[in-house]
């Protein structure tokens, strides 16, 4: 099974800066047939299923505001929300879909300063 | 618009079993796989498997092979889950959710349904 471990568990970050959000793979996500990393990226709040942001490591899903932004490749990828709002407080996970068993990181909760 | 909407809130006793239900609405029904998670109270978020409504095909999680059996009903365009010999660490939220255009990334969840496993 592919483990995925992020870091850091928690971050409080003020208004307006930017949060950066680390997520490792224990085996390459990237198939080199389509150049793709299948690492995805999901913001949960409390009481609510896990809302997608970003897929093939870069890729914004539509209607998520282009403050946050996702790169890495291989086994080593980030999330970083360039100017945290207070709407986006909450857990993110990353999740590789590369390899069966689909597995997910531990959650980073992000929290304001 | 898409939407899965799950069935509801379910407490059972050790030993028995749970089966959950997931309505999706919005799009073709065997075009896209229907994935199943869960969720510990406080905890991360755990795979239990897959299932392709347009073939049957189904993956389950190992930990899960024996006790877990996923399937679907295109008529009512209903996704399964059912869940046996219920243990207390099943105690979690379970939702649904649907892959994206391409990839098994989940563009689409459910509203989770919590199955508490209390004696």
């Amino acid at each position: 099974d592919i483990v995925m471990t992020q870091s850091p568990d928690s971050l409080a970050v003020s208004l307006g800066e930017s949060a950066t959000i680390n997520c490792k793979s224990s085996q390459s996500v990237l198939y080199i047939s389509n150049n793709e990393n299948y690492l995805a990226w999901y913001q949960q709040k409390p009481g609510q299923p896990p809302k997608l942001l970003i897929y093939w490591a870069s890729t914004r899903e539509s209607g998520v505001p282009d403050r946050f932004s996702g790169s890495g490749s291989g086994t080593d990828f980030t999330l970083t929300i360039s100017s945290l709002q207070a709407e986006d407080v909450a857990v993110y996970y990353c999740h590789q879909y590369h390899s069966t068993p689909w597995t997910f990181g531990q959650g980073t909760k992000v929290e304001i300063k | 618009q898409v939407q899965l909407v799950q069935s509801g809130t379910e407490v059972k006793k050790p030993g028995a079993s749970v089966k959950v239900s997931c309505k999706a609405s919005g799009y073709t029904f065997t075009g896209y796989a229907i994935s199943w998670v869960r969720q510990a109270p406080g905890q991360g978020i755990e795979w239990m498997g897959w299932i392709s409504p347009y073939n049957g095909n189904t993956n389950y999680a190992q930990n899960l092979q024996g006790r877990v059996t996923m399937t679907t009903d295109t008529s009512t365009t209903t996704a399964y889950m059912e869940l046996r010999s219920l243990r207390s660490d099943d105690t979690a939220v379970y939702y649904c959710a649907r892959e994206g255009e391409g990839g098994s990334y989940y563009s689409y969840w459910g509203q989770g349904a919590l199955v508490t496993v209390s004696s």
